[in-house]
């Protein structure tokens, strides 16, 4: 049972590019939610995707935007990259949006994004 | 603003210590509340969760969490810990950020480590 994978692992970008991270969610998933964790900090909720439309959203600029396709994977972008977007990006998957929010949800190893 | 906060940021125990760490959220209505364990070079993954019913919770790996709604707490425990438990640990809160709608958010962290 594969779980959660992304891709790039590791990746490093100039002030000002565009970068995109993929995610694909475990098996018989249809929910994902993206997150930034700062180093020494807890994730932060960027925003979540749950049949191909973002659904809920955190305090993040819009410069940060993302997409869903049919087979429920997510790509995550973020334009006109800043030094403070260095962190490492999370995905997460679950299966529907329960109540009051998220249900159990399972983690990807990240992608580390280094801007400098 | 709403928050999850986590006052034992470093925390070095000898094995077969107890163990407990703090949560506290700052929200007066029904939530749903998760501790998530990171082992060093692993994935976010979860060891307990609580949406009703008793609140004491028992997780994974001997861990259990106690949910004192009075006292906006969701305290992680566990008896006796192995060098095995060496670990970041995260609560974790949803939070409603209006509209019926609700955020997973995390607290910042709290690393043990164990000592054998």
């Amino acid at each position: 049972d594969a779980g959660v994978t992304q891709s790039p692992t590791h990746l490093i970008k100039t002030r000002g590019q565009q970068v995109t991270l993929r995610c694909s969610p475990k098996s018989g998933h249809d929910t994902v939610s993206w997150y930034q964790q700062a180093l020494g900090q807890g994730p932060q909720f960027i925003f979540q995707y749950y049949e191909e439309e973002e659904r809920q959203r955190g305090n993040f600029p819009d410069r940060f935007s993302g997409h869903q396709f049919p087979n429920y994977s997510s790509e995550l972008n973020v334009n006109a990259l800043l030094l403070g977007d260095s962190a490492l990006y999370l995905c997460a998957s679950s299966l529907g949006v329960g109540i009051r929010g998220y249900e159990e949800q399972y983690f990807g190893p990240g992608t580390r994004l280094t801007v400098t | 603003a709403q928050s999850v906060s986590q006052h034992n940021h470093h925390v070095i125990l000898s094995e077969a210590a107890s163990l407990e760490l703090g949560c506290n959220y700052s929200y007066g209505g029904t939530v749903n509340l998760f501790w998530y364990v990171q082992y060093p070079g692993q994935h976010l993954q979860l060891l307990l969760k609580y949406f009703s019913g008793d609140p004491l919770v028992k997780g994974i790996k001997g861990f259990e969490a106690e949910f004192i709604k009075s006292k906006f707490s969701f305290n992680l425990r566990k008896p006796s810990v192995q060098w095995s438990d060496t670990a970041e640990y995260f609560c974790a809160v949803n939070l409603p950020s209006g509209g019926g709608s609700y955020i997973p958010t995390f607290g910042r962290g709290t690393s043990l480590i164990v000592h054998p």
